[in-house]
């Protein structure tokens, strides 16, 4: 089955820093990637998604880029700011067989942004 | 915006009693799924639910685990016998059709075995 791999586990920025998280899955039938923010014991947010057709797309300040040659993807977030501290999960979509649909996530990265 | 409901938020259960935790998923929805999340670490895929059965279940999803929609709205997980380390968050998700790429996932229910 699918597996996604999610590094770093933890990252520090400074307000104004940008934040760089990788991922990379091993179904090369998967199609669709989506980002998640997770704040303490809520739900996750899905806050920018990309599709196998697509290289990069961005919204504001977050940015998403796909290489499926490298079976890999990567979230951007430029100018950070104390509230895009959190956990956040990037997640691979199931495109085969009965996994059509399922959601495979990576282990999360847990980002502080310091005032 | 239409919301996917989880009911408890919370529930303490004592070790080898039954749960069963209750989910009313969008209305338009045909695709559900179950996840759990344990302290700390990342969402798990549990069981997805199709046409009134399941689709695919993980290995986590053994044969303590049940899934029902029984009346149309909601789709429940039960576990049989919980065991301590059952205690996470789990959430209910739901997708609209085939071609929506869309979660929407509810609150969650926060499990705690004692």
């Amino acid at each position: 089955g699918e597996n996604v791999e999610q590094h770093p586990s933890t990252l520090s920025v400074q307000e104004g820093d940008s934040a760089v998280i990788k991922c990379t899955y091993s179904d090369s039938a998967s199609n669709y990637f989506p980002w998640y923010k997770q704040e303490l014991g809520k739900r996750p947010q899905l806050i920018i998604d990309i599709r196998s057709n697509v290289g990069e797309k961005k919204d504001q300040r977050i940015a998403v880029t796909l290489n499926k040659t490298a079976k890999h993807f990567s979230l951007h977030i430029t100018e950070t700011q104390p509230e895009d501290s959190a956990v956040y999960f990037c997640a691979a979509w199931g495109a085969g067989g009965t996994s059509y649909g399922k959601l495979t996530f990576g282990q999360g990265t847990i980002l502080t942004v310091h005032p | 915006e239409p919301e996917v409901t989880q009911t408890p938020s919370h529930q303490v259960t004592q070790m080898g009693q039954e749960v069963i935790l209750r989910c009313v998923p969008i209305s338009n929805h045909l695709y559900f799924y179950w996840y759990r999340q344990i302290l700390g670490q990342k969402v798990e895929f549990l069981v997805s639910f199709y046409n009134n059965e399941i689709s695919e279940k993980s290995e986590i999803f053994d044969d303590q685990f049940s899934v029902e929609r029984p009346d149309g709205s909601n789709f429940t997980l039960k576990i049989r016998s919980t065991k301590l380390e059952d205690s996470a968050m789990y959430f209910c998700a739901s997708r609209r059709d085939r071609g929506d790429y869309g979660y929407t996932f509810g609150s969650g229910t926060r499990l705690t075995v004692v």
